[in-house]
């Protein structure tokens, strides 16, 4: 069973940093692209950041260009967003997400739980 | 900066028929943006509903299609039951490893 566990949201102060992580277990992380989306309160979904498999490829929403980072590591399973220069308007919950691997443009098969985090001084 | 549109609200009666679109700020949805759809209830992690187009997934009923009509994306939902209402949203690839979400429609069945 596929499995997508986020964890390390939390509260942090406007223009600080913040490292979500998302373990995967139940498939072959290393053969899939995995994506970032977040959901704002009361709002909706918003594509943030994708990684491809073998990480030679990263992707970003443009607002969050120059601030978030993404990466993997393959041999812990587990997939990471780095977030810097935090605004009030990244408040929402973060959820990591499963490409399906079989049909092309088909992002978000699998989803995690997501982990809020908050943006508040 | 490419906008994907969705209908804010919708509503259906229950056993009816409701068709939900998604479309683009500036030219048309074809197969090539391989449209998807999401159905979400509050507090609760979205759900996979369609994707490529008109594909069902696993254990979603057939009363959920998928579709192009016209110059947009269409999810149509028959014979709508009230566990229906939720929001909806569609997701479309842009390419170059990046999608865009609708802003989702908030479906009632009344």
């Amino acid at each position: 069973e596929v499995q997508l566990v986020e964890s390390g949201g939390g509260l942090v102060q406007p223009g600080g940093s913040l490292r979500l992580s998302c373990a995967a277990s139940g498939f072959t992380f290393s053969n899939y692209a995995m994506h970032w989306v977040r959901q704002a309160p009361g709002k909706g979904l918003e594509y943030v950041s994708a990684i491809t498999s073998n990480s030679d490829n990263t992707y970003y929403a443009n607002s969050v260009k120059g601030r978030f980072t993404v990466s993997r590591d393959n041999s812990r399973n587990t997939l990471y967003l780095q977030m810097g220069r935090l605004r009030a308007e990244d408040m929402a919950v973060y959820y990591c997400a499963r490409e399906d691997g079989r049909t092309y443009g088909y992002a978000y098969a699998f989803w995690g739980q997501g982990t809020l985090v908050t943006v508040s001084s | 900066q490419t906008v994907v549109t969705q209908e804010p609200s919708f509503s259906v009666s229950p056993g009816g028929t409701v068709t939900l679109t998604c479309g683009l700020s500036s030219g048309s949805v074809s197969t090539r943006y391989y449209p998807s759809w999401y159905q979400q209830t509050p507090g609760q992690t979205p759900r996979t509903l369609i994707y490529n187009t008109d594909t069902r997934s696993s254990g979603v009923p057939d009363r959920f299609s998928g579709s192009i009509l016209g110059n947009k994306a269409a999810l149509t939902i028959t014979g709508a039951q009230a566990d229906d209402e939720s929001d909806y949203y569609c997701v479309l690839f842009m390419g170059g490893g990046t999608w865009v979400f609708g802003g989702g429609t908030k479906l009632t069945v009344l």
